[in-house]
């Protein structure tokens, strides 16, 4: 089985540039979450999608963050302008059902300069 | 306070310890427990839910105790590759968004 996969694992970009992070999570998996761990910091829930639909939002930190799930497969979270406090690891993670244990993806480290 | 709270670390244990590690949770209502395990640079990944009958796994024993809002990881006869970040997992009702905790670091030394 297909794991969690996240493109691309690594991205520099300049501060008031724009980023997009992709995650495929493992096929049959409705349930897909994104987190992010800035340096020194826990792992901070971002949001939540059953499906293509946005369970739970509550994490993301502002509207620069716009996450999509168009069909219900693979998700994107782009970072529209970037700023220096965006850098961090993204890692997206999925499960078959509420309540399971999450698969995580190896993460996208980005760094906002 | 932090939602979900874990011993510091770093510990440092020789092979074969047994080393047991204590996590708390605020939320009361929060529904489903786990311990994961992370590698330097790496992603997490789950070790093992924590049942409120307690539940082991190998050398590994989670417990979980609702009244007083903790769960423990315990780790017998330690191995070096069990080196890593345990990270203790909260999902709490509503949203079902999930609680990391700060993660405690173990160093098994030969």
């Amino acid at each position: 089985e297909a794991g969690v996969t996240q493109f691309p694992s690594h991205s520099v970009i300049e501060k008031g540039q724009t980023v997009t992070l992709r995650c495929d999570p493992i096929s049959g998996h409705d349930n897909l979450y994104w987190y992010r761990r800035v340096m020194g910091k826990e792992i901070k829930f971002l949001l939540h999608f059953v499906k293509e639909s946005k369970q739970d939002e509550s994490g993301m930190p502002n509207n620069r963050f716009l996450a999509e799930r168009t069909g219900g497969t693979y998700s994107t979270l782009k970072v529209q302008p970037a700023e220096l406090e965006d850098s961090g690891v993204y890692f997206c993670a999925s499960s078959p059902k509420l309540g399971y244990g999450y698969t995580f993806g190896s993460g996208t480290r980005l760094t906002v300069v | 306070r932090k939602e979900v709270e874990q011993d510091p670390g770093p510990f440092n244990v020789p092979e074969g310890a047994t080393v047991a590690f204590n996590c708390t949770y605020s939320n009361s209502a929060s529904q489903s427990f786990f311990w994961y395990r992370q590698d330097c640079r790496k992603e997490p990944k789950l070790l093992m839910s924590v049942y409120s009958s307690g539940n082991e796994d190998g050398r590994f024993t989670a417990q979980l105790n609702r009244a007083s809002q903790y769960i423990s990881l315990l780790i017998r006869d330690s191995k070096l590759s069990d080196s890593a970040t345990y990270l203790c997992v909260v999902l709490n009702t509503g949203g079902f968004k999930t609680i990391f905790g700060a993660g405690t670091r173990l160093f098994v030394k030969a």
